[in-house]
């Protein structure tokens, strides 16, 4: 079956502009995740989200960031006025909701964001 | 929050025995560990997961610490394909906390 797919996979914008990123995860993954890398370092968790709610927004860097999830499936990650240090690799993933943490995530193949 | 700490790089001869390490000495009693794999330009892949026990499937065995303060992953056989960062990660009710890596580098 399809796995994740993520969209656009390269984006480049302007400071300040506004920019959306979507996710389309899994066929029946209730689970969705959004995770930033910037070049050359480690995966930063932004926000999870179980069906349409999001338990846990504190990854988020700042108010300039939000995400949200319609219909239990595809998600949008919104980045207001974009600043040079957003560039980054913007990854998402799914999985199968499991107790706790023993859930295997799928990801995408992310969406490279160059802000000029 | 809960972090991990990993070598930088390893380097490993094709066909030999890889043991990664990771300590995770503030994990919490309900963090499950998870180990990912990243190939240049990819989105990670799952490799293997465990919460006390030890795990084995057909990518590679998880070892954890009878503390579980520190986990090793071990490749069995390693080959040029699995050249790639593997991170050591702990999840909890779908927060993961991804350490910095270690690259593992094969050579013929």
């Amino acid at each position: 079956g399809a796995g994740v797919s993520q969209s656009p996979s390269n984006k480049v914008t302007e400071k300040g502009k506004d920019v959306e990123l979507r996710c389309d995860p899994i066929s029946g993954h209730t689970a969705l995740y959004w995770y930033r890398q910037s070049l050359g370092q480690g995966l930063e968790f932004l926000i999870y989200f179980q069906g349409n709610s999001a338990p846990d927004k504190s990854g988020l860097p700042s108010d300039r960031f939000s995400a949200e999830r319609t219909g239990g499936s595809v998600s949008t990650l919104t980045i207001q006025r974009t600043q040079q240090e957003d560039s980054a690799v913007y990854l998402c993933a799914s999985s199968l909701a499991l107790p706790g943490g023993g859930n295997e995530q799928f990801f995408g193949p992310g969406t490279r964001l160059t802000v000029l | 929050d809960a972090k991990t700490t990993q070598p930088n790089s390893m380097e490993s001869n094709e066909e030999e025995p890889v043991h990664l390490p990771c300590n995770h000495s503030t994990i919490s009693g309900t963090d499950y560990i998870h180990w990912y794999r990243q190939l240049p330009s990819q989105g990670p892949e799952y490799v293997i997961h465990g919460l006390t026990s030890n795990v084995n499937n057909r990518m590679a065995s998880l070892a954890i610490a009878e503390d579980r303060k520190s986990s090793t992953l071990i490749l069995h056989r390693a080959t040029l394909r699995d050249a790639a960062v593997y991170y050591c990660i702990l999840s909890n009710a779908g927060k993961s906390t991804f350490g910095d890596g270690t690259t593992l580098t094969v050579k013929p």
